[in-house]
């Protein structure tokens, strides 16, 4: 079965630290990965993408995540966060055959303190 | 470039009353809208996915005749919640991918549901 796994809910920071959101996934076919942002009563925006090509991918407010076939994962990380990247953040897949599906994970609140 | 507009952002309904939301992409032409609900603090659930000109495709679970989708042009879809009930109050969110055999989808900024 194809699944998505976020494996920490909530993740606390302070305000200029480091930090990584993990996604994994399983699946038997090939898969596109995304990182979806969503702030309080909103829908979700793109963050990043990984269709093909370089497996380091990144976003213009300094995001990148990191596709890693052998592991299965697609994580999540930025050097210095800031009290504005407060949001809920959602892994999602497409497998190779799905008809362009995307599958979620169950998100990750980031929190950013100061 | 790729907004996804949707209208309402919030309604309140009486129960047994029918709802209507609409998805549109403003500035890219798209074949294929998906129709996401999302529970408080949870993940998204796709409903079912919609494709311009013909009938739409249901998840397992989704009563089509309750969730009425109707994708009759390349910028716009509608979901019609039919004869609300309490439960159905939820945060609707769609989405919609471009032609081109694109990946990647967009998505709306949600439509608060509520019926009272």
């Amino acid at each position: 079965a194809q699944s998505v796994t976020q494996l920490d809910s909530q993740v606390p920071v302070f305000e200029e630290a480091p930090v990584e959101l993990r996604c994994n996934y399983s699946s038997s076919v090939s898969v596109y990965l995304f990182w979806y942002v969503q702030y309080p009563n909103q829908g979700l925006q793109l963050l990043l993408k990984y269709l093909s090509g370089s497996t380091l991918v990144e976003s213009i407010n300094g995001f990148e995540a990191e596709f890693n076939k052998s592991q299965t994962s697609f994580h999540l990380r930025k050097p210095s966060v800031h009290i504005s990247d407060t949001a809920e953040y959602f892994c999602a897949v497409s497998f190779t055959g799905g008809g362009n599906k995307l599958t979620f994970g169950t998100g990750t609140q980031l929190k950013v303190e100061l | 470039g790729a907004v996804v507009s949707q209208h309402p952002s919030r309604v309140i309904c009486k129960s047994g009353t029918s709802v209507k939301i609409e998805c549109r992409s403003l500035d890219f032409q798209a074949t294929t809208m998906f129709w996401y609900r999302q529970f408080p603090k949870k993940s998204l659930m796709l409903m079912a996915t919609s494709n311009e000109g013909s009938k739409a495709t249901y998840e397992q679970g989704v009563e089509k005749d309750k969730f009425l989708i109707n994708h009759a042009s390349l910028t716009l879809s509608t979901l019609t919640v039919t004869s609300a009930h309490p439960e159905d109050s939820s945060f609707y969110i769609c989405s919609a991918r471009p032609l081109a055999g694109q990946e990647t989808q967009y998505f709306g900024p949600g439509t608060r549901l509520l019926v009272l």
